[in-house]
């Protein structure tokens, strides 16, 4: 799996946009980006995920640069609830790896009133 | 989607015992696995559970510590021997079925005095 490098925290006023950004330099062809979160004392939850083209859902926009050694997690109004430590992960969605995640240290986002 | 249960939620255990957690999913999966998360730790992959078969551990976990079954497509546990102070962890079941993302359990709180 692609080694990720995330800032350890960011800060973010209740309304307004987090945008969470993520380096994946040695990322290889076949590995999609995934992000997951994990809010306190409970198991990560599922976020969303690419592969080269940005994708949107219910909860965020997922941006990947054309390179995609990089890509920028979005949460388009975030609220208190959204306080948590955010995962970048890449991982080959098959073969031997497939539903295996390998997690760093992720980003501690804190949503502030 | 799917949904993980996983028993006990929390525990405190005595030191030299065994726990046993399992994990119920909500529907059949493909793939199942196990997490280790240490106090102010990320997740850590211990192994995937095999169904009707040996689990396939990682690097720096062994079955005699950690020894898993899967006799189904919905059910796992996952034992920890012989308990040390530094077993206390949050373990966390997750699933993965065809087409879907991984998903998480609630984790398993132990505490091993």
């Amino acid at each position: 799996d692609a080694k990720t490098t995330q800032p350890p925290s960011m800060d973010c006023a209740e309304g307004r946009a987090a945008n969470l950004p993520c380096n994946h330099s040695t990322i290889s062809g076949n590995e999609y980006v995934y992000w997951y979160r994990q809010i306190h004392s409970q198991g990560p939850q599922y976020i969303i995920h690419g592969l080269k083209n940005n994708e949107t859902n219910e909860m965020a926009s997922l941006i990947i640069t054309e390179d995609r050694k990089s890509s920028t997690l979005i949460l388009p109004h975030a609220t208190l609830r959204d306080t948590a430590v955010y995962y970048c992960i890449g991982s080959n969605a098959g073969g031997t790896s497939y539903g295996k995640l390998t997690f760093g240290q992720g980003t501690i986002l804190t949503v502030h009133p | 989607s799917a949904v993980i249960s996983q028993k006990p939620s929390r525990d405190i255990c005595q030191r030299g015992t065994s726990l046993t957690i399992q994990c119920q999913v909500d529907s059949q999966v493909t793939m199942m696995f196990w997490y280790r998360q240490q106090p102010g730790q990320s997740l850590t992959l211990i192994a995937t559970a095999n169904q009707g078969s040996e689990a396939t551990y990682e690097s720096g976990f062994v079955i005699d510590k950690f020894p898993i079954s899967r006799p189904n497509l919905t059910f796992s546990t996952l034992t920890v021997s012989n308990m040390s102070p530094e077993d206390s962890s949050i373990y966390l079941c997750s699933a993965q079925g065809l087409g879907t993302e991984a998903f998480f359990g609630q984790g398993t709180r132990l505490t091993v005095v």
